[in-house]
């Protein structure tokens, strides 16, 4: 069974421009989860995408968004980035849905974004 | 809302010695627990997991967890640590029902010394 992947593994951006990571969930799984991993901060929840709604949003600008296709694939995007948006960006899928919360989440390896 | 605690971002062990990493949650209503793995350059792999099936969780690797409501802790233990256990590792929570979005905590970085 394929795992969660993700693409790009890493990114060189510059400040204002736009960026779209892309994830594609483990078969059969629904939800799909972004997060930012950037140094010394922890583990930050961004998006939580369910049946392809917009479930859950975290503590983020306007300026994050995504969306989730019919076939449960999710994108990240990020428009005028900002030197603070360096970090890694994990995708994660669970299966279930109707906010099943007691199933773990299943993550990729990431998107290794830097801001110049 | 949820919210997650670990004890000590850095703990450090010398191989074969106990495993004692924290975790308390503070909730009203016992949530489910996880408890996830980082290697260098990976994305966060399950260890384990609490759902109200039984206070003893067995994990992958060795690893194991104690849910204990009267002390709100799900600490995780592994009797002798192996080099390949150094690592970060995440201790999380989610409350049941609905949309509930699981809270992380900070990670504990674990070291071991040869």
């Amino acid at each position: 069974e394929a795992g969660v992947t993700q693409s790009p593994t890493h990114l060189i951006k510059t400040r204002g421009q736009q960026v779209t990571l892309r994830c594609s969930p483990i078969s059969g799984h629904t939800s799909v989860y972004w997060y930012q991993q950037a140094l010394g901060l922890g583990l930050q929840f961004l998006l939580w995408y369910d049946e392809g709604e917009e479930r859950n949003r975290g503590n983020f600008p306007p300026r994050f968004s995504g969306r989730q296709f019919p076939n449960y694939s999710s994108e990240l995007n990020v428009n005028a980035l900002e030197l603070e948006d360096s970090a890694l960006y994990l995708c994660a899928s669970s299966s279930g849905t109707g906010g099943t919360s007691n199933q773990p989440q299943h993550f990729g390896d990431g998107t290794r974004l830097s801001i110049l | 809302a949820q919210s997650v605690t670990q004890l000590g971002s850095h703990v450090s062990v010398s191989e074969g010695a106990l495993v004692l990493l924290r975790c308390n949650y503070s909730s009203s209503v016992p949530p489910y627990l996880f408890w996830y793995v980082q290697y260098p350059n990976q994305g966060l792999q399950l260890l384990l997991k609490y759902t109200s099936a039984a206070t003893l969780v067995k994990g992958i690797n060795g690893f194991e967890a104690e849910f204990k409501k009267s002390e709100t802790s799900f600490h995780l233990t592994k009797p002798s640590a192996h080099m390949s256990d150094a690592a970060e590792y995440f201790c999380a929570g989610v409350r049941s029902g609905g949309y509930q979005k699981v809270t992380f905590g900070t990670g504990t970085k674990l070291q071991v010394i040869p």
